[in-house]
């Protein structure tokens, strides 16, 4: 069955340390991207990246980095530098980057600081 | 600024009876709507979409109607099934940038009773 996995589901941060979520996918999907999703609000873009070894920030990337060395992967790093990393993480993948493409989601994983 | 609103947090429906969401966009140089349905815990799962250059498209129980004029779209439900229980969001996108950058609105919670 094709689809993202996320993982771990559930991972706790201690203050200072720096922790990576993976996003893997196996739909052949150029695109991808890292949304965050906090209490009462929608989706908020963090990270994309429209084809490997190329990715932009979204509009809330301060203290997260990401990679795309393989057009399946797309780790986020979650730095010290994010001073609220608590939060719902959504991994996404589109076809390409291009228009009227809708967007594939993986099941998260659940950040919380210890 | 909140450029896509669900004004409506919560919607209760009968089961059977239809049941109708609604989103507001501000920026009209948006061109492709979308709805996602998720369940806690969970991604959101890609329902149905629509391009600016149409005003309904139809997909089995589920029907997105879009008021360009107006900027508003809703999505129909008839009939609504208990399994229809879920968080809504509408995204909404624009190619002007060259990406395939989604803007969530923050959902609404529907409960359909049996």
């Amino acid at each position: 069955d094709g689809g993202i996995t996320q993982s771990p589901k559930y991972l706790f941060r201690k203050e200072g340390q720096n922790v990576t979520l993976s996003c893997e996918q196996n739909l052949n999907h150029d695109a991808m991207y890292w949304y965050r999703q906090d209490p009462g609000q929608g989706l908020r873009l963090i990270y994309y990246s429209q084809i490997v070894n190329d990715f932009q920030k979204g509009d809330i990337a301060e203290g997260y980095s990401v990679s795309r060395e393989k057009k399946e992967s797309f780790p986020l790093t979650v730095t010290s530098a994010q001073k609220n990393p608590t939060a719902f993480y959504l991994c996404a993948s589109s076809k390409s980057g291009g228009p009227n493409q809708p967007q594939h989601f993986g099941d998260g994983t659940r950040l919380s600081i210890l | 600024d909140q450029q896509v609103k669900q004004n409506s947090p919560s919607l209760s429906v009968q089961e059977g009876r239809i049941s109708i969401l609604n989103c507001d966009y501000t920026n009209s140089m948006f061109d492709y709507f979308l709805w996602y349905k998720k369940y806690p815990a969970e991604g959101p799962t890609f329902l149905i979409s629509i391009s600016s250059i149409k005003d309904k498209n139809e997909d089995g129980r589920f029907t997105v109607f879009l008021n360009k004029s107006a900027k508003h779209l809703s999505l129909h439900i008839v009939p609504s099934q208990p399994g229809d229980s879920a968080v809504y969001f509408c995204a909404a996108s624009t190619f002007g940038g060259a990406t395939n950058k989604l803007i969530f609105g923050t959902g609404t919670l529907l409960a359909v009773q049996p």
